[in-house]
């Protein structure tokens, strides 16, 4: 089945403890992406990859990182986590030649 | 802010009935989509409509594009309980790989 997954699913943690939410796709799709999700604002992207090796920023890259050393994994990284992190985030991921996304199921992320 | 801006925020109709709801935006776009989000969880694309179409059907959904007044509407014709969703709007620009969302309506559709 062609999926977009994340995890973990739910997280809590304090602040300034480094943490790392998994995104993988099996749709050898070339462009992934990071948004968060907080109440009144829809979404904004954090970080996108165009593909392997190759990342940018979105809107909000403030307070994250990205690597993407394989096609199919896209991991947000967030050294210092501060309670405004506090958000629910989604990986996306598209193929070339296309601007439809497929998201995955989302993270509950909440920072003590 | 770059977000587009849709209007209601909210939605509460019967079903049955139609569903209208408006997205606009400030800047020249590629493309515009649509997507739906049930409470919390992923969200999935519906339609995209081009800069050069002014209107495209799917099934009970209608999309218009007005680039001259930098608008969209999506139409759910006779709506479903099973409709009741939030819903986006996204933009993108030609030579960018941005995407910008809409702050989103919530439709309710009472059964």
């Amino acid at each position: 089945e062609a999926q977009v997954t994340q995890n973990p699913r739910y997280l809590i943690t304090v602040t300034g403890k480094k943490l790392t939410v998994t995104c993988s796709q099996n749709m050898n799709h070339e462009y992934m992406s990071w948004y968060r999700q907080d109440p009144g604002l829809g979404l904004r992207q954090i970080y996108y990859s165009m593909n392997v090796e190759v990342t940018d920023k979105g809107d909000v890259p403030e307070g994250y990182k990205v690597s993407r050393k394989e096609k199919r994994n896209f991991p947000l990284i967030l050294e210092s986590p501060s309670p405004n992190q506090t958000s629910l985030y989604f990986c996306a991921s598209r193929g070339s030649g296309t601007d439809t996304q497929y998201f995955g199921p989302g993270t509950r992320l909440t920072v003590l | 802010s770059q977000q587009g801006e849709e209007d209601p925020q909210a939605l509460s109709i019967q079903e049955g009935e139609n569903a209208t709801m408006n997205c606009s935006y400030k800047t020249s776009i590629n493309n515009l989509q649509w997507y739906r989000q049930n409470s919390g969880r992923g969200l999935v694309h519906l339609i995209l409509i081009r800069s050069n179409e002014r209107e495209k059907h799917s099934g009970r959904l209608r999309v218009t594009l007005d680039t001259s007044k930098k608008s969209s509407s999506l139409l759910i014709t006779a709506s479903r309980a099973a409709d009741t969703a939030s819903y986006f709007c996204v933009r993108s620009s030609s030579g960018t790989y941005k995407y910008i969302f809409g702050t989103g309506t919530r439709l309710k559709v009472l059964a």
